[in-house]
């Protein structure tokens, strides 16, 4: 079983649309979960970070992390054709080291 | 805004040369990393730094790779003997807090 499991996509959504990315991990050390965004040919981008489980917020995003089931989830809200791009998640045991899924590929319809 | 920057933007070099890749992180953050993705592949760590020494290494990150924390700004990754499956696009992080990781653009490099 792969540490960190991803479902690559892509994943088509209108405009507007609630987008739900998520990742599952066997690791039941990690505690440190994070959410990349990456455009085509640059580097990943920190969009969120949770320590440990439960909720965080930011505009329209919306991390879950759920440490009992190994799931972790990234909402999108109102999506918009910008926010086209491969999502990573990744996460971390408080060692240094962070372990990456292979992305989602997101497409959001104009 | 301070980004992280990253030199050459692309390297190309023949199979067993050494290649030096730069990276300037933001100037407060105290923990660096190196990840490369190999193209259509995922992020893989390679190494992570903190307080001048190696906090963890990925088992890609063998006696061919070292980092230098040269000077108070730089932070270098050196392959020794590039091989043809280093091809990849390497990414310097840094962070103020461990969990925090801001990625560089990147320095794609070729072997050939």
């Amino acid at each position: 079983q792969k540490e960190v499991e991803q479902d690559p996509g892509p994943l088509s959504v209108p405009e507007g649309a609630i987008v739900s990315l998520n990742c599952t991990y066997s690791n039941s050390a990690f505690q440190y979960f994070m959410w990349y965004r990456q455009y085509s040919r640059k580097g990943p981008e920190l969009l969120m970070y949770t320590y440990s489980s439960g909720n965080k917020e930011d505009g329209r995003f919306t991390a879950q992390v759920d440490k009992s089931s190994k799931y972790i989830s990234l909402f999108i809200r109102d999506s918009q054709p910008s926010d086209s791009a491969t999502y990573l998640c990744a996460m971390g045991s408080g060692t240094y080291k962070y372990i990456f899924g292979t992305g989602t590929r997101l497409k959001v319809l104009a | 805004e301070p980004e992280v920057t990253q030199t050459p933007s692309h390297q190309v070099t023949q199979m067993g040369q050494e290649v030096i890749l730069r990276c300037v992180p933001i100037s407060n953050h105290l923990y660096f990393y190196w990840y490369r993705q190999i193209l259509g592949q995922k992020v893989e760590f390679l190494v992570s730094f903190y307080n001048n020494e190696i906090s963890e290494k990925s088992e890609i990150f063998d006696d061919q790779f070292s980092v230098e924390r040269p000077d108070g700004s730089n932070f270098t990754l050196k392959i020794r003997s590039t091989k043809l499956e280093d091809s990849a696009m390497y990414f310097c992080a840094s962070g103020r807090e461990e969990y925090e990781q801001y990625f560089g653009p990147g320095t794609r490099l070729t072997v050939t």
